[in-house]
């Protein structure tokens, strides 16, 4: 199985500031990565598909970029409704694989 | 608009077996794949497998393969997963999402359905 690793497990960030979050794959998963966010009691919500294409309805202010195996995803100005828990995804091989999960919370 | 709405919370006992239900939507049923994700209480997301709603084909993970059945009827735009000989491990919530093929990642998810297996 492709194992997928984020960094920073979790993060204290404050409402303005610009938040990166990094995704590695164990292989060549090429662009085939989506970025995740999930709030508490709530289902995910999808930000970011093929690594860089932002979902409709998604705010600008988040991006994602990167191939192959490693990914970014970059909140340019954090808002107070972006404070939850980011998880990346990757679908290019079977089983698909979830990364470990990003918490961000208030500094 | 798309919706899922998934059944409700079940509570079942070690070894039987659960049936979530998700029921689609907004968009045409069979234009799109399913796929089935579960969390476990305070844990990540784990994959479990999808089902194309038009033919009917699964795709299974490994870990799951053996337990777990997708199943679809199109004519109530409704998928099911049924997974058997459940364990306290099984306890999570699990959930559906729309992808647009096989080989894509779900951007519409429903509301979760949590399944509790105790004794």
């Amino acid at each position: 199985d492709i194992q997928m690793t984020q960094s920073p497990a979790s993060l204290s960030a404050s409402v303005g500031d610009r938040v990166t979050i990094t995704c590695r794959a164990s292989q060549d998963i090429r662009n085939d990565l989506g970025w995740f966010q999930q709030k508490p009691g709530k289902a995910p919500k999808r930000l970011i598909y093929t690594a860089s294409s932002v979902q409709n309805g998604v705010p600008p202010r988040f991006s994602g970029s990167g191939a192959g195996t490693e990914f970014t995803l970059t909140i340019s100005s954090l808002q107070p409704e972006d404070f939850a828990t980011y998880y990346c995804l990757q679908h290019n091989t079977y089983p698909f694989t979830f990364g470990p999960g990003t918490k961000v919370d208030i500094k | 608009q798309v919706q899922l709405v998934q059944s409700g919370a079940e509570v079942k006992k070690p070894g039987a077996s659960v049936k979530v239900s998700c029921k689609a939507s907004g968009y045409t049923f069979t234009e799109y794949s399913m796929q089935w994700v579960r969390q476990a209480p305070g844990q990540g997301l784990e994959w479990m497998g999808w089902i194309n709603p038009k033919s009917g084909d699964t795709k299974y993970a490994q870990k799951f393969q053996g337990r777990v059945t997708m199943t679809r009827d199109p004519s109530i735009s409704t998928a099911h997963m049924e997974l058997n000989s459940l364990r306290s491990d099984d306890t999570a919530v699990y959930y559906c999402a729309r992808s647009y093929s096989e080989t894509s990642s779900g951007d519409y998810w429903g509301q979760g359905a949590l399944v509790t297996v105790s004794s």
